[in-house]
């Protein structure tokens, strides 16, 4: 069964620190992996997704890569501003059946000004 | 505006009375989905629709129905709701293309059973 696990549950970073969120999962016969954000009380944002085949997406301030031999992704994000605050989640889908999604716990990230 | 919706947004209800959590999108997206969302416990799918009369178990099936009648309806129906199934539910849809799948959550329903 798929695991996926977001390290660390929680982060703190002063304002203009560049940073990254990191996503492990442990089967890595992977159809996509989606990165999201939670703002507190409400639904996901997509932020990227990334196909099997690629090996990273950006998009703005933020650069999400994938290594599927290692089972891993990251999400990096430059400059952080205060407004980056929230909890990332990610999530893959299993190329065995596109349908089923498993997700990680998050990263609460808390950007000071 | 391209969207996915859910009603209602808030309920409280009592153990066994049925209910249903309504879902649609305007993307005209194939696929659709229903996770939970708990404490400690993160967001785990409950059903899956690939298509309209296609649907599937996700990981936490049990106490819960959908059905497909239409591209853009996904309801979910909680038959007798139980305290258990307190919680946050969202919904969310995708195109089913090659460059596939990428989701777009709806606001979400927080449901209490008493």
């Amino acid at each position: 069964k798929q695991e996926v696990t977001q390290i660390p549950a929680a982060l703190s970073v002063p304002e203009g620190e560049n940073l990254v969120l990191n996503c492990s999962f442990t089967d890595s016969a992977i159809y996509n992996l989606q990165w999201f954000r939670q703002d507190p009380g409400k639904g996901l944002t997509s932020l990227l997704l990334i196909q099997s085949s690629q090996r990273e997406q950006t998009s703005g301030r933020l650069n999400a890569s994938l290594d599927k031999s290692s089972g891993r992704s990251t999400l990096y994000i430059a400059a952080s501003q205060p407004g980056d605050s929230a909890t990332y989640l990610c999530a893959v889908k299993p190329n065995t059946n596109a349908g089923k999604s498993t997700f990680g716990d998050g990263t609460t990230l808390t950007v000071k000004p | 505006e391209a969207q996915v919706t859910q009603n209602p947004r808030y309920l409280i209800t009592v153990t066994g009375k049925k209910l249903t959590v309504t879902c649609s999108q305007n993307m005209n997206h194939e696929y659709m989905s229903w996770y939970r969302q708990d404490p400690g416990l993160g967001l785990r799918q409950i059903y899956y629709s690939m298509n309209v009369e296609v649907t599937d178990k996700g990981d936490v099936p049990e106490g819960y129905k959908v059905s497909r009648k239409e591209k853009r309806n996904f309801p979910l129906i909680l038959e007798s709701p139980s305290p258990n199934q307190t919680s946050l539910y969202f919904c969310a849809s995708s195109l089913v293309d090659r460059v596939g799948y990428e989701q777009f959550f709806g606001p979400g329903t927080r449901l209490t059973v008493l």
